[in-house]
């Protein structure tokens, strides 16, 4: 039950690189997402699909693109990498009629020096 | 955007002692999830609270949702280290879930 699966757990990148973070849930859920975490600052929504073939910006899209690839995976791109894009970040999904549950990922550490 | 207002925002406390986490907005929600967190891994769903005034407990730990559905508290009840973690409270807003920022507990043995 491999549930929702992120890579890699753990990227530094300099400044200006770009990057993809990959996510993949086996749950057959239509809902995936993408949220930060900061210090303090609790999860905070990047983008999110509510189903194959849409994206919709969350609270802090800026930096950020994501692809809605097929059912099963939603990724995150990082353009052109800053240090305030330096966070956790963790890739969801849920299915309303399982009552919305959430279930996350283990997380990617990404470090931007 | 909904703001979630989470109480405090840490707490360290000792092994035995009750605990209670709020979280606060000015706006009425449908439903409110709790979630917790380890170092290390990604949030797990705790509960979610539907109708106003309603009270759910798991083991040693009580939710409430307010009467009004504007608020909810998180009571832990004699607080052991297992239960060390980030509690997050967190609200669906047309198919977007978003989190309050989080109350780091601690207890210590």
């Amino acid at each position: 039950n491999a549930g929702v699966t992120q890579t890699p757990k753990f990227q530094v990148l300099k400044t200006g690189q770009s990057m993809t973070l990959q996510c993949a849930q086996d749950m057959n859920h239509n809902s995936m997402y993408w949220y930060r975490q900061d210090p303090g600052m609790g999860l905070r929504l990047i983008y999110y699909s509510a189903s194959e073939g849409t994206t919709d910006k969350g609270e802090v899209p800026n930096g950020y693109n994501v692809s809605r690839l097929n059912k099963r995976e939603f990724s995150l791109r990082l353009e052109s990498a800053a240090p305030s894009q330096t966070s956790v970040y963790f890739c969801a999904s849920s299915q309303k009629d399982s009552g919305n549950t959430i279930y996350f990922g283990e997380g990617s550490w990404l470090t931007v020096v | 955007t909904q703001l979630l207002e989470q109480s405090p925002q840490f707490l360290s406390i000792q092994e035995g002692e009750n605990l209670t986490v709020y979280c606060n907005s000015s706006s009425v929600f449908s439903s409110l999830q709790w979630y917790r967190q380890e170092p290390g891994e990604g949030p797990v769903l705790l509960v979610t609270v539907v109708t106003g005034g309603e009270v759910k407990k798991l083991k040693r730990l009580t939710f409430q949702f307010g009467d009004a559905r504007k608020d909810s508290s998180l009571h832990i009840t004699a607080a052991q280290p297992g239960d060390t973690g980030l509690y997050l409270c967190a609200h669906s807003n047309t198919g977007k879930l978003i989190f309050g920022q989080g109350t780091t507990l601690q207890v210590k043995p």
